[in-house]
């Protein structure tokens, strides 16, 4: 089953503006992952924030994780017509780094 | 750094056919290996990983299987498709927490 749950489910902005992705979840995590999907490639690696950080940057990527909420969010600052894709959260599981589990993601489309 | 290989890139296949995908890592010894299916316009299901040669840990019973005959092999199978079996697999490597993945194998069963 998923584990993570983003939403929105689709998102629409214009090119310039931020935009803001959230994720919850269901169990106790070891860390939280962000990736990005263009349409039919494989995943790209955004940013991992561990269970004890709160907030982390990586360019334009602001990412928070609030574990008493079970919740994180990711923005992107600035966007840009390239960054239309689909965003996915995924969490590891606290007691297996095995257990990596997805939501079913945000589809960003940034307009030029 | 490390590399994922997937192939093939594309493939039809009909149903009751037999199946095999294959992923190679190169750039890291000993990695764990995943394999991912992802529906249509939906988030990834954990199918299998492997921590090491001959491993495999299933997530979800299904006609599919999985094999590590190689530190930096892991297969895919199934004996005869379904339908459902229809989606993009990727294969995964795990490395300090992360997971890195492959290009995908995209499978269409008509």
């Amino acid at each position: 089953s998923q584990q993570g749950e983003e939403d929105p489910q689709a998102l629409s902005i214009q090119e310039g503006e931020n935009a803001t992705m959230n994720c919850s979840y269901k169990t106790s995590i070891n860390n939280l992952q962000w990736y990005r999907q263009n349409s039919g490639r494989g995943l790209v690696h955004l940013i991992l924030i561990r269970s004890n950080e709160r907030e982390k940057h990586s360019g334009r990527l602001r990412v928070t994780l609030d574990t008493s909420k079970k919740s994180s969010s990711l923005l992107i600052t600035a966007s840009r017509a390239a960054d239309t894709a689909s965003y996915f959260c995924a969490t590891t599981h606290r007691y297996n780094n095995n257990d990596m589990r997805f939501g079913a993601g945000t589809r960003l489309t940034v307009k030029p | 750094s490390q590399t994922i290989h997937q192939w093939p890139a594309t493939l039809v296949q009909p149903v009751g056919s037999p199946l095999s995908l294959e992923c190679t890592v190169e750039g890291t010894s000993n990695p764990n290996l995943y394999w991912y299916r992802q529906a249509a316009g939906r988030g990834l299901q954990l199918l299998f990983y492997s921590v090491g040669i001959g491993q495999i840990s299933s997530e979800v019973p299904q006609n599919l299987s999985a094999s590590r005959p190689q530190d930096r092999q892991f297969i895919l199978s199934s004996k005869k498709l379904l339908l459902s079996d229809s989606g993009f697999y990727l294969c995964a490597l795990g490395l300090a927490g992360e997971k890195f993945f492959g290009p995908g194998t995209r499978l269409t069963v008509l």
